[in-house]
């Protein structure tokens, strides 16, 4: 299993910009790292995706070292409603039902105003 | 407009009771899943589902089953719950292809309360 490590909770205050790792040591050659956003009463929302190096879309950049053990989850220049749980997924939706799909207990993200 | 969705959003019921929470996607995505997300905010998936294969996670009871009328829908259903059922249940989906590892898109959840 590609069990995922990430700090429990993380604060931060607006404007600065905020990098969540996720250490996934046994992750396998056919995984993707996934990152997924949640407030409370929500499901969680699909932020960004990666393979290798790096990935960056209009809300965040994912960085992916080449031995691909860890990868850190970069919000630039935060603000109150960023404040949420983060949680990094590792995993192939290709293995439909794989236990790779439970997710880790995340980051709670609190923003300072 | 509402991509993943779930009825009811609240549940309350008594020990012993049976129950269903209804999922249905528009997205057109071939694979659906439940989890489970406790008071400590762990997400576990339950079940995954497509057209062909039901893939289920050998740690849910078998009270557990998920009954799919068509592609877009996925309804779990509870019989003789008890009070360790009590959690937000999660519907999602998403399109699984050879290439891609595409995301999963998750309804707004069903908190099911047993009393």
């Amino acid at each position: 299993l590609a069990k995922t490590t990430q700090p429990i909770s993380m604060d931060s205050y607006e404007g600065q910009e905020v990098n969540i790792t996720c250490s996934h040591n046994n992750i396998a050659t056919n995984d993707y790292i996934t990152w997924y956003q949640q407030f409370p009463s929500q499901g969680p929302r699909f932020i960004i995706q990666g393979y290798k190096t790096k990935v960056t879309n209009e809300v965040a950049s994912l960085f992916i070292p080449a031995d691909r053990k860890s990868s850190t989850l970069s919000l630039p220049r935060v603000s109150l409603s960023d404040t949420a749980v983060y949680y990094c997924l590792v995993g192939d939706s290709r293995n439909f039902g794989n236990e790779k799909l439970t997710f880790g207990t995340g980051t709670r993200l609190t923003i300072i105003p | 407009d509402t991509a993943v969705s779930q009825t009811p959003k609240y549940l309350v019921t008594q020990m012993g009771n049976d129950k269903s929470i209804k999922c249905e996607q528009n997205l057109g995505h071939d694979t659906m899943y439940w989890y489970k997300q406790d008071s400590k905010k762990f997400l576990k998936i339950m079940f995954s589902y497509n057209n062909k294969e039901l893939i289920i996670n050998e740690t849910v009871p078998n009270r557990f089953s998920p009954k799919s009328p068509d592609k877009a829908h996925l309804n779990l259903h509870i019989n003789s719950l008890e009070l360790g059922d009590s959690a937000v249940y999660f519907c999602a989906s998403s399109q699984v292809a050879e290439r891609d590892n595409s995301p999963l898109h998750f309804g707004n959840g069903t908190r099911l309360t047993v009393t």
